[in-house]
């Protein structure tokens, strides 16, 4: 099946330092990618969508200047998330679409937990 | 308004038993698709079922089967047989629409213990 990659799986940085979450299609091209975001014991709650070519597209109350999202090609999208604080510590999870009609045109990677000190 | 429902935020079963966890959606869309994902400990969400709003069959993928209610706006989870390794949370997500370029809304997830 279809795999998407993210990377570092595991993050800790210091509060006021980005950090760059890369997440990658392994064995299709993704026009489309998605930012979630997870706090503990909590749900998946979507950040942005990243498009190939263009802009993403922020969700309300999301910080475009705080997370930046970069579509460079069709098997990567990058997540920087700028100046981190303690509150930025979360589960980051992305997700690559496939245009289809097949059932399944979402695959998820295995996420990025960051913590900030 | 929600658009995913969950109500069950913890569930307990014991081995071998069959379970089942509950979803509801809210959307006027007539195109749509419901997920069924399982996140264990580890964080990664596991694609487990899916069912798509004009699918006239229940869909079923091994242990698991979709119970898909229409009318009542209803995509519960069954799990027969279940496992020491079921033990996970479930989430229930929806797109809305018929294309890969629309994300998907969660609900708030529900967490099955199996006991043995």
């Amino acid at each position: 099946g279809a795999v998407v990659s993210q990377h570092p799986s595991r993050v800790i940085c210091k509060s006021g330092t980005s950090v760059k979450i890369e997440c990658r299609s392994l064995d299709f091209q993704a026009t489309t990618m998605f930012w979630y975001r997870q706090f503990p014991k909590k749900s998946l709650m979507l950040m942005a969508t990243s498009n190939e070519g263009s802009k993403a597209t922020y969700e309300q109350g999301v910080e475009k200047d705080k997370f930046l999202i970069n579509h460079a090609s069709l098997t990567l999208s990058t997540l920087t998330v700028t100046s981190a604080h303690p509150e930025d510590s979360s589960f980051y999870i992305c997700s690559a679409s496939r245009e289809s009609r097949y059932q399944e045109t979402q695959y998820f990677g295995p996420g990025t937990r960051l913590l900030v000190l | 308004a929600q658009k995913i429902t969950q109500t069950q935020p913890g569930m307990f079963v014991q081995e071998k038993e069959a379970v089942t966890l509950d979803c509801t959606y809210d959307t006027s869309d007539p195109s749509y698709g419901l997920f069924w994902y399982k996140q264990p400990s580890s964080g990664e969400m596991i694609f487990l079922i899916y069912q798509g709003s004009y699918d006239q069959q229940n869909a079923t993928e091994g242990r698991y089967s979709l119970n898909f209610q229409k009318a009542r706006k209803s995509a519960n989870l069954v799990i027969s047989a279940s496992q020491l390794g079921d033990s996970a949370m479930y989430f229930c997500a929806m797109r809305e629409g018929y294309t890969g370029n629309t994300p998907l809304v969660f609900g708030k997830g529900t967490r099955l213990s199996v006991i043995a």
